[in-house]
């Protein structure tokens, strides 16, 4: 069974600033994927990044980029330029990659860490 | 809005009490999760399913739930006997046939309450 782990359960960071979110992983897998999710008050969850294990580059979107390291089974969020809409909890999934095709591909979650932005 | 949508929002209910939930995925979505978020928690699986299928479930799931999909289309998830355990936000998933890593979508969740 995998594990995410989230030891942060809570930061705050000023408009425009910089702030990185860790998560660490356990796995005796060898291919998955790695995401972080992103939980605005009150409203849905959606996708912000994803890392595929197999691939050495780290994810970049935009302001949000992670540090994948795979050996440490470490997978950290860097949100850059913080805008008071990133307030939000932000979660690290894991994902293991399923050779069949009936297979689920259920994520398991960190247990969070709340972001605030602070104007 | 082409979206998860989930039915209803919000449910209070009696201990005891049998409550119904509904998820509607994104249209042709085969497959559809079900998910358990308590608060200050991260989601935790509770089911899955692959067009009418289901395909998985977790020890979460004691026998007082059940979840069907009927037609592949929508899925329901009834929660038989509440008790205040059973207090948390309830999240349904779809994501697409094809896609490699399966990247899921996410509904706003019905938020149960069992007094």
């Amino acid at each position: 069974a995998q594990t995410v782990t989230q030891s942060q359960p809570e930061m705050s960071v000023q408009e425009a600033e910089t702030v990185t979110l860790s998560c660490t992983y356990d796995t005796s897998e060898n291919n998955y994927y790695l995401f972080w999710y992103k939980q605005p008050p009150s409203r849905q969850m959606i996708l912000v990044i994803r890392q595929e294990a197999y691939k050495q580059q780290n994810a970049t979107e935009n302001r949000f980029s992670v540090n994948f390291q795979k050996a440490a089974k470490s997978f950290s969020l860097k949100i850059s330029d913080s805008q008071l809409g990133d307030t939000a909890m932000y979660f690290c999934a894991f994902m293991k990659q399923e050779r069949f095709r009936t297979a689920g591909n259920k994520l398991t979650f960190g247990g969070g860490t709340r972001v605030l932005v602070k104007p | 809005d082409t979206g998860v949508s989930q039915d209803p929002r919000h449910k209070i209910t009696k201990r005891g009490q049998n409550v119904t939930f509904r998820c509607d995925p994104i249209s042709e979505h085969n497959r559809l999760y079900w998910y358990r978020q308590t608060l200050g928690q991260g989601p935790e699986f509770l089911t899955y399913f692959q067009n009418e299928a289901q395909l998985e479930k977790s020890r979460l799931l004691s026998d007082r739930f059940s979840a069907e999909r009927p037609k592949g289309s929508f899925s329901t998830l009834e929660i038989q006997r509440t008790e205040q355990g059973d207090s948390a936000m309830y999240l349904c998933a779809s994501s697409p046939r094809l896609s490699p890593y399966n990247e899921q979508f996410f509904g706003p969740g019905t938020r149960l309450t069992v007094l």
